[in-house]
């Protein structure tokens, strides 16, 4: 079936480090991609999105590539602050689901920035 | 982007009461909604969609006679977690959808069973 894989964290960088956490995906057909971002005590906030291959999806300084040739969708970040303290969930809409949406989410990644 | 409002945000509830988490789109209409549980430090799992009018379709796993879903309009639908446990408390969340169209999610719920 369909499933996403990301890296294992927690993460834990200082302040304006590179950022990237890599995310694999398996899927029949051409899901979307995302990357969704949980602050602490917060709900689930959509990141960025990519809808088909070679699409960029940017935001607040992030960004992840859908490369379907090595089913990836690696979420980068070239300076961190310690604002981006959260959990990252890598997710794929299931194509193949007949109704609207259905979100199929990877193990999510804890970062923590240092100041 | 749309909003979607959950309530409550927090919850305790006494071991054996049942609780009702609601789950609202304030400015679209959202033919199908999904209800999520995460548990501490785990991913999201999908419990259940739910298409308004219909009954709800439940992952495997999950019970339905003790997660009760109503998905009665197009702006509302409901989670209740019956006779509650302490194993039962966790972070809910909705998302909803219109027509094929984005999901947006909900803040979240968070039960705690004592």
């Amino acid at each position: 079936g369909n499933s996403v894989t990301q890296m294992e964290g927690p993460v834990t960088l200082s302040e304006e480090a590179f950022l990237t956490i890599n995310c694999t995906y398996t899927a029949t057909g051409y899901p979307s991609l995302f990357w969704y971002v949980q602050y602490p005590g917060e709900g689930l906030q959509l990141l960025l999105k990519a809808t088909k291959a070679d699409d960029k999806g940017s935001n607040k300084g992030f960004e992840a590539t859908y490369r379907k040739e090595t089913t990836s969708f690696h979420l980068e970040k070239g300076s961190v602050q310690v604002s981006d303290s959260a959990v990252y969930f890598c997710a794929l809409d299931d194509p193949g689901y007949s109704s609207a949406s259905k979100i199929i989410f990877g193990s999510g990644t804890r970062l923590s920035i240092r100041p | 982007g749309a909003v979607v409002s959950q309530h409550p945000s927090r919850v305790i509830c006494k071991s054996g009461t049942s609780v009702k988490i609601e789950c609202r789109s304030l400015d679209f209409q959202a033919t199908t909604m999904f209800w999520y549980r995460q548990f501490p430090k785990q991913s999201l799992m999908l419990m259940a969609t739910s298409n308004e009018g219909s009954k709800a379709t439940y992952e495997q796993g999950v019970e339905k006679d003790k997660f009760l879903i109503n998905h009665a309009s197009l702006t509302l639908s409901t989670l209740t977690v019956t006779s509650a446990h302490p194993e039962d408390s966790s972070f809910y969340i909705c998302s909803a959808s219109e027509q094929n169209t984005e999901a947006f999610f909900g803040q979240g719920t968070r039960l705690t069973v004592v």
